[in-house]
């Protein structure tokens, strides 16, 4: 198993470009989640799902947005990219059951010039 | 608004030391408490977690202490080694929610 998966790795935008940011994992996990870690911050939730067809917001919604049409991706948009969103992007999958680790991908280092 | 605070932010010791780790949180919906580890170029993986009915976990040279009525918790690391060096975070999570709410981090080096 791959578990948690991001595409792409590293992406360096301008100012009011878009981008998706892909998450996929092979769990059969119902929750998804997309984080942002920026120095000293910790992680902070940006959204997330809790089964395919559903998204929530989470503590930083603003200027991003995100699908779930499969159960096994979860996709984070950014429509006009600004500096402030220059940050490394981790998505993680938990399942509904007993189990509450959440399990992170790689990340996603995204530049915005 | 930070519901979880971390400290310290940085943390040396030697070889075999024992570095603690600590946090505090204000919300007592908050009902399970884990700790991710974080290499570089890596995404956090849970280290181990705790719910608040214990007031004490062990894993390994892992153990987390858990003081409810201070709204505290924190990680010791027993007979530290090079390859524990990460950034440690602990987190909170509300009662029938799924959501992390993670601390700051502590960057962690074991010196050999």
């Amino acid at each position: 198993n791959a578990g948690v998966t991001q595409t792409p790795k590293f992406r360096v935008l301008k100012t009011g470009q878009s981008m998706t940011l892909l998450c996929a994992q092979d769990m059969n996990h119902e929750y998804m989640y997309w984080y942002r870690q920026d120095p000293g911050m910790g992680l902070r939730l940006i959204h997330y799902s809790v089964g395919e067809g559903t998204t929530a917001k989470g503590e930083v919604p603003d200027g991003y947005n995100v699908s779930r049409l499969k159960k096994q991706n979860f996709l984070l948009g950014l429509e006009s990219a600004a500096p402030s969103q220059t940050s490394v992007y981790f998505c993680a999958s938990s399942s509904r059951g007993a189990g509450e680790t959440q399990y992170f991908g790689p990340g996603t280092r995204l530049l915005v010039l | 608004q930070q519901q979880v605070k971390q400290s310290p932010q940085s943390l040396i010791v030697q070889k075999g030391g024992i570095p603690i780790i600590n946090c505090a949180y204000e919300n007592t919906a908050f009902d399970y408490f884990p700790w991710y580890q974080q290499f570089p170029g890596k995404g956090p993986a849970l280290l181990i977690a705790i719910r608040p009915d214990v007031s004490e976990k062990k894993e390994g040279r892992f153990t987390i202490s858990f003081n409810k009525s201070a709204k505290q918790f924190s990680l010791h690391i027993m007979d530290s080694q090079p390859g524990d060096s990460a950034t440690y975070f602990c987190a909170a999570r509300r009662a029938g929610r799924r959501a992390l709410t993670f601390g700051s981090g502590t960057r962690l080096q074991v010196q050999p």
